[in-house]
């Protein structure tokens, strides 16, 4: 089965910790991204990547990095420097071939910081 | 600076009838715009999408209809089903851009019995 996959579900991280969020699709996709949502508000882009070892700035980049060694995976490592981590993020990936397509996202990990 | 608007927080549809999501932009930029439905705690999934070059797409029970000169669009569900309960987010971007989506804040559509 194709798919993106996120793990964990859940986080939790006590404040200053880094921690980083898994992301990894087998859908043979060039282009993946990081978005985070908070209630009430809609996804905000943070990072994202159109091919391997290389990788731009979204909206809200600031206190997040994130690294494309492999074409299958997008870690996001949320730093001590992001103010406000506890949110919901989102991982995404779309195919560039052919044409506009849209953008598949995987099941999100809920980060907590206590 | 919201570039996408989804002005309703909410909406509360019978069942069978027709849910109608609005969705207004401010980007002249914006040539590509797709919805999404969302349930908690999961990712969003795609549901439709719209060319500038169209001003309306059709699948199964879903139509987006697009005005280019009044930067809206909207979604309608027809008829609608329970399982349509959700939140519905609009989003935008233009195209060669590396597909980078701006999003609205989502309509939590509630479809009753």
């Amino acid at each position: 089965d194709g798919g993106i996959t996120q793990s964990p579900k859940y986080l939790f991280r006590k404040e200053g910790q880094n921690v980083t969020l898994s992301c990894e699709q087998n859908l043979n996709h060039d282009a993946m991204y990081w978005y985070r949502q908070d209630p009430g508000q809609g996804l905000r882009l943070i990072y994202y990547s159109q091919i391997v070892n290389d990788f731009q700035k979204g909206d809200i980049a600031e206190g997040y990095s994130v690294s494309r060694e492999k074409k299958e995976s997008f870690p996001l490592t949320v730093t001590s420097a992001q103010k406000n981590p506890t949110a919901f993020y989102l991982c995404a990936s779309r195919s560039t071939s052919g044409g506009y397509n849209e953008q598949f996202f995987g099941p999100g990990t809920r980060l907590t910081v206590l | 600076d919201q570039q996408v608007k989804q002005n309703s927080p909410s909406l509360s549809v019978q069942e069978g009838r027709i849910s109608i999501l609005n969705c207004d932009y401010t980007n002249s930029m914006f040539d590509y715009f797709l919805w999404y439905k969302k349930y908690p705690a999961e990712g969003p999934t795609f549901l439709i999408s719209i060319s500038s070059i169209k001003d309306k797409n059709e699948d199964g029970r879903f139509t987006v209809f697009l005005n280019k000169s009044a930067k809206h669009l909207s979604l309608h569900i027809v008829p609608s089903q329970p399982g349509d309960s959700a939140v519905y987010f609009c989003a935008a971007t233009p195209t060669g851009t590396a597909s980078k989506l701006t999003f609205g804040t989502g309509t939590r559509l509630q479809v009753t019995l």
